[in-house]
């Protein structure tokens, strides 16, 4: 099992949409976690972070964590063509004391 | 405020060579962490640099090393360079983890 885990996609979704993005995580005890966006040819950049579990809102974006079920999402509301990219998950391993990200899932907007 | 910096931006290399990449880290951070993303592949740590010690490395083999400075600079090297070292070497910084790692713009490294 990967220590985190992201669907590749490509996710498609039209503007305006919610595209909604997951990752699921092996080490029961991590503690904090994030989304990178990634733009083709560029580095990645962080969007959102998140410790606690519920939710947690940052204009049109909002992160899920639910530590019981080892899951983070990632939702964005109205969707816009800038958004296209792909998106890391990444979660600081407490075990290892390494910030380890999944491969990413593309997110395609069209319009 | 200065992000953090990486050069080259590009590098070519032949088979058997030695790369040397190089990273300033936002002022007042003083860890370092080096990711290699080789194409169509995620980001694989490879090495996190604290107050000039090494604290912890990826799986990867003993010829990728590096340092740091006293200013909290970075030197990753890659010796006897393979064709598959071939990827993008990005270097993030931070003040503290929990916080998250800010990316610099990274090195394309090509080996020929």
């Amino acid at each position: 099992q990967k220590e985190v885990e992201q669907n590749s996609g490509p996710l498609s979704v039209p503007e305006g949409a919610i595209a909604s993005l997951n990752c699921t995580y092996s080490d029961r005890v991590s503690q904090s976690f994030f989304w990178y966006r990634q733009y083709s040819g560029k580095s990645p950049e962080l969007i959102m972070s998140i410790y606690s579990n519920g939710d947690k809102e940052d204009g049109r974006f909002t992160a899920q964590l639910n530590k019981a079920s080892q899951y983070v999402s990632l939702l964005i509301r109205d969707s816009q063509p800038s958004d296209s990219a792909t998106y890391l998950c990444a979660v600081l391993l407490y075990n290892t004391d390494k910030l380890i990200f999944g491969t990413g899932t593309r997110l395609q907007v069209f319009p | 405020e200065a992000g953090v910096t990486q050069s080259p931006t590009h590098l070519i290399k032949t088979r058997g060579q030695q790369a040397t990449l190089r990273c300033s880290p936002i002022s007042g951070h003083t860890s370092v962490y080096w990711y290699q993303q080789a194409l169509g592949l995620g980001l694989q740590f490879l090495l996190w640099y604290d107050e000039g010690e090494e604290r912890n490395r990826g799986n990867f083999p003993p010829r990728f090393s590096g340092r740091q400075f006293p200013n909290y600079s970075s030197e990753l090297n890659v010796n006897a360079l393979e064709l598959e070292d071939s990827a993008l070497y990005l270097c993030a910084s931070s003040l503290a983890r929990i916080d998250g790692y800010t990316f610099g713009s990274g090195t394309r490294l090509t080996v020929v």
